[in-house]
């Protein structure tokens, strides 16, 4: 019930193209439902978040889909750029619960040229 | 802009050494962790601390591991004895209240 789970495991996508990044939840007790982009040798890096009250969220090319009844959340990256290349993470917190972060697997994500 | 800084940013350790982490958490933070990363796998949870205790542990983090906050400003993850499967990236992450966790560039421990 503490899993989150990511789809694709990979991802490629060319140049200018939507990335797409599923993550379905089981525990109703998360509220709050980050994305982090990571590079590597790097640490994760916030890149946005979302609570349940809102069924989307946009910030620039970066948009999150939430579904509260499916228990399901998705990232759509618009506008695909190279530089966007990295492994992409859900997670999701219970945040009342001292905000411990559950990570999804994990999306490897290649945008090409 | 704030951040938090971790260090050293690889160590190799012969098993069954000790090894401390360090973490300097961003200032004004009150609440910490550290995940740990396999290679090529998710960001697991360790431990977290708040208010000078532990608030919650997961079951990786057994007797081997420990935290402290030895003044205002560190934050140190201890293993006492490293085993060959401890190896991957550890990662201290800080917060404040109801907000963003803010995640440090890691440490890789190689154990040998």
């Amino acid at each position: 019930q503490q899993q989150v789970k990511q789809s694709p495991q990979s991802l490629i996508v060319q140049k200018g193209g939507i990335s797409i990044i599923n993550c379905a939840y089981e525990n109703t007790a998360f509220d709050y439902f980050p994305w982090y982009q990571q590079f590597p040798g790097k640490g994760p890096a916030l890149l946005i978040a979302i609570r349940p009250d809102v069924s989307e969220k946009k910030e620039g090319r970066f948009t999150i889909s939430f579904n509260k009844s499916a228990k399901q959340f998705s990232l759509h990256i618009m506008d695909s750029q190279p530089g966007d290349s990295a492994t992409y993470f859900c997670a999701a917190a219970p945040y009342n619960q001292g905000g411990k972060l559950i990570f999804g697997q994990g999306t490897e994500l290649s945008v090409k040229p | 802009e704030p951040e938090v800084t971790q260090t050293p940013s690889h160590q190799v350790t012969q098993m069954g050494q000790e090894v401390i982490l360090r973490c300097v958490p961003i200032s004004n933070h009150l609440y910490f962790y550290w995940y740990r990363q396999i290679l090529g796998q998710k960001v697991e949870f360790l431990v977290s601390f708040y208010n000078n205790e532990i608030s919650e542990k997961s079951e990786i983090f057994d007797d081997q591991f420990s935290v402290e906050r030895p003044d205002g400003s560190n934050f140190t993850l201890k293993i006492r004895s490293t085993k060959l499967e401890d190896s991957a990236m550890y990662f201290c992450a800080s917060r404040k209240d109801r907000a963003e966790a803010f995640f440090g560039q890691g440490t890789r421990l190689t154990v040998v």
